[in-house]
């Protein structure tokens, strides 16, 4: 089992749809990631998240620590939001080190 | 801030060629990550270094890759020699040590090599 599970693996989406991607993991960790990653781009961190919640524009990324378990929400989807979304988790167990989820492909037709 | 700085963005060379990739931290970031990415396997830690020394680089595939971190700011990943299946986006972050801080995490460009 992998540390850092996330689901769907792929998500097709109309344009301005709610999307909901979900991060759940193993161990106590001291935060987690949200990144992203269009095609042949580079790796962008959208949130770094220890509690609560945060909200960028359109998107919103939630925690649970209790549940290990982190939500990111896009509301609104447009099609320019089309990227692979990675949830990581820092914790001591592993060092400074992330560990990352496989990624979830987020296609959003127009 | 100019945030983490990778070169070359593109690199193609020849199997046996020497390949040197550069990486320059944020500023105030004392944590030094390179990885490697490929459609098969995704985002793969090769080492990572906390205050220019490296800490974990069990990642490092074979002895044909190096690293060094000659000071604070700046590293490089040698690969000598390199060979096809090197061919990947290497990518390097830097943030601050866990516990010293924000805990924020940035990446950079990366670099996409292409060995022939």
């Amino acid at each position: 089992k992998n540390e850092v599970e996330q689901s769907p693996q792929n998500l097709t989406a109309q344009e301005g749809e709610f999307i909901t991607i979900n991060c759940s993991y193993s161990v106590g960790i001291s935060a987690l990631h949200w990144l992203q990653q269009h095609p042949g781009g580079g790796i962008v961190s959208l949130f770094m998240l220890s509690s609560g919640k945060k909200k960028h524009g359109r998107l919103i990324a939630t925690i649970n620590i209790q549940e290990k378990h982190s939500s990111l929400h896009i509301t609104a989807s447009h099609p320019r939001d089309s990227a692979v979304y990675i949830c990581a988790v820092r914790s001591k167990e592993y060092g400074n080190k992330l560990v990352f989820g496989a990624g979830t492909i987020l296609r959003v037709k127009s | 801030d100019a945030g983490v700085i990778q070169s070359p963005r593109h690199e193609v060379t020849e199997m046996g060629q020497e390949v040197t990739l550069r990486c320059k931290l944020i500023s105030g970031h004392n944590s030094l990550f390179w990885y490697r990415q490929t459609m098969m396997r995704g985002l793969e830690l090769l080492i990572y270094f906390n205050n220019n020394v490296p800490i974990d680089d069990s990642g490092m595939p074979e002895d044909r890759f190096s690293a060094k971190m000659p000071n604070a700011s700046f590293s490089t990943l040698k690969i000598q020699p390199s060979e096809p299946r090197d061919s990947a986006v290497y990518f390097c972050a830097s943030s601050q040590i866990l516990g010293q801080g924000n805990y924020g995490y940035t990446f950079g460009s990366g670099t996409r090599l292409t060995v022939v």
